[in-house]
């Protein structure tokens, strides 16, 4: 079963760092990843798609690079800002015949960027 | 366009009342997902629908039911609530293999 884990749980920084969270599955049969954000009482927003035979993706300030052999993705976040506090979730796709198309989540990373 | 809607968007039951739970998608798109989301346990799947008129069991069904009304809608019944299923209910929907669109939530308690 795909397993994915999110490090650090938490993290807390000052405005203005370049940050880096992590994301890693056990299984490498992925359709995409995908990274998402969750502010407090809300749903989620989607940030960027990585289709498996992509390396990496970016908009703005968000960076996201996947290593699909290595089963490793790290979404970068340039020039932190207080907006960007909420809780980024990271997901793959599973490419596999029976859970084809499930999505399977993470824990989460909760960010918090201080003035 | 909306996106994705869900109602209500809190609700508190009593142990052993049923409720449904709405959702709705103005995206076309043909597939659409019912999760819930506990602290530490991150999000889970419920049910899914890959197309108007099929559902299948995701990772937690015991429970719930679903019914796929049409291609816009997705609502997941609850027969008999009971405490474990006090959690955030969040509906999905995606174009199939992409980028998934979820709605607000509902954050239901049962007592």
């Amino acid at each position: 079963k795909q397993e994915v884990t999110q490090i650090p749980a938490a993290l807390s920084v000052p405005e203005g760092e370049n940050l880096v969270l992590n994301c890693s599955f056990t299984d490498s049969a992925i359709y995409n990843l995908q990274w998402f954000r969750q502010d407090p009482g809300k749903g989620l927003t989607s940030l960027l798609l990585i289709q498996s035979s992509q390396r990496e993706q970016t908009s703005g300030r968000l960076n996201a690079s996947l290593d699909k052999s290595s089963g490793r993705s790290t979404l970068y976040i340039a020039a932190s800002q207080p907006g960007d506090s909420a809780t980024y979730l990271c997901a793959v796709t599973s490419d596999r015949g029976s859970t084809l198309g499930r999505l399977y989540f993470g824990r989460g990373t909760q960010l918090t960027v201080w003035p | 366009n909306a996106g994705v809607t869900q109602t209500p968007k809190f609700q508190v039951l009593k142990t052993g009342q049923s409720m449904t739970l709405q959702c709705a998608q103005d995206m076309n798109h043909n597939s659409m997902y019912w999760y819930r989301q506990d602290p530490g346990m991150g999000l889970r799947l419920i049910y899914y629908s890959a197309s108007e008129g099929t559902t299948d069991k995701g990772e937690v069904p015991n429970g719930y039911n679903v019914s796929r009304l049409n291609k816009r809608e997705f609502s997941l019944r609850l027969e008999s609530a009971a405490p474990s299923q006090t959690s955030v209910y969040l509906c999905a929907c995606s174009g199939g293999g992409t980028e998934q669109y979820f709605g607000p939530g509902t954050r239901l308690t049962v007592t």
